[in-house]
């Protein structure tokens, strides 16, 4: 059974530090991963999309990155805001099926 | 502006009572999503639907009805036969077919049985 894995649950960080949320799974025959951002009672945020064929994709302050061989995304987080508190999901795709989510990361950026 | 519009936002249902969430998304994409979101669970697949009077059961379809009569629209039927219904219920579309594509997801609606 394919899973994905979001290790802490919760994080809190100082305003201004650099921070990496984690996402693991189990397959390595990965189609793509995405990030998503939820903030509470509303829906999901799509952050980054990163294909099998990519190492990592950037936006703006995130990198995320993709590592098939070791079962594992990183999504980093520069120079860290109040407004960047949030849920973090990951969910992968693999070979043609369907999503498959983790249960996410929830950040509190201490200001 | 393009997105997804989820309605209603929050709905109380009595036991025993069919609600329909309405979905509808102007991003012309091909493919459109139901999950349901429970506390500390990841987000889980209800119906799924790649074109349009054509949709196939997620992992929990059992309770839950759909329909697919436009590309724009995909409304949920919670009906009585879902035990546990009371959850946060999440509508996505991504362009193309395959589960493959970039997600995008509606603002939600909270279905609470009273």
């Amino acid at each position: 059974k394919q899973e994905v894995t979001q290790i802490p649950a919760a994080l809190s960080v100082p305003e201004g530090e650099n921070l990496v949320l984690n996402c693991s799974f189990t397959d390595s025959a990965i189609y793509n991963l995405q990030w998503f951002r939820q903030d509470p009672g509303k829906g999901l945020t799509s952050l980054l999309l990163i294909q099998s064929s990519q190492r990592e994709q950037t936006s703006g302050r995130l990198n995320a990155s993709l590592d098939k061989s070791s079962g594992r995304s990183t999504l980093y987080i520069a120079a860290s805001q109040p407004g960047d508190s949030a849920t973090y999901l990951c969910a992968a795709v693999f070979g043609n099926e369907k999503l498959t989510f983790g249960t996410g990361t929830r950040l509190t950026i201490i200001p | 502006d393009g997105g997804i519009t989820q309605s209603p936002k929050y709905l109380f249902r009595k036991e025993g009572q069919n609600v329909t969430l309405s979905c509808e998304q102007n991003l012309n994409h091909d493919a459109m999503y139901w999950y349901r979101q429970d506390p500390g669970q990841g987000l889980r697949l209800i119906y799924y639907s790649q074109i349009v009077n054509d949709f196939q059961k997620g992992d929990i379809a059992e309770g839950y009805s759909v329909s697919r009569e436009k590309k724009e629209s995909f409304p949920l039927t919670v009906t009585s036969a879902q035990k546990n219904p009371t959850a946060f219920y999440l509508c996505a579309s991504s362009l193309g077919t395959g589960h493959t594509g970039e997600l995008f997801f509606g603002e939600g609606s909270r279905l609470t049985v009273l």
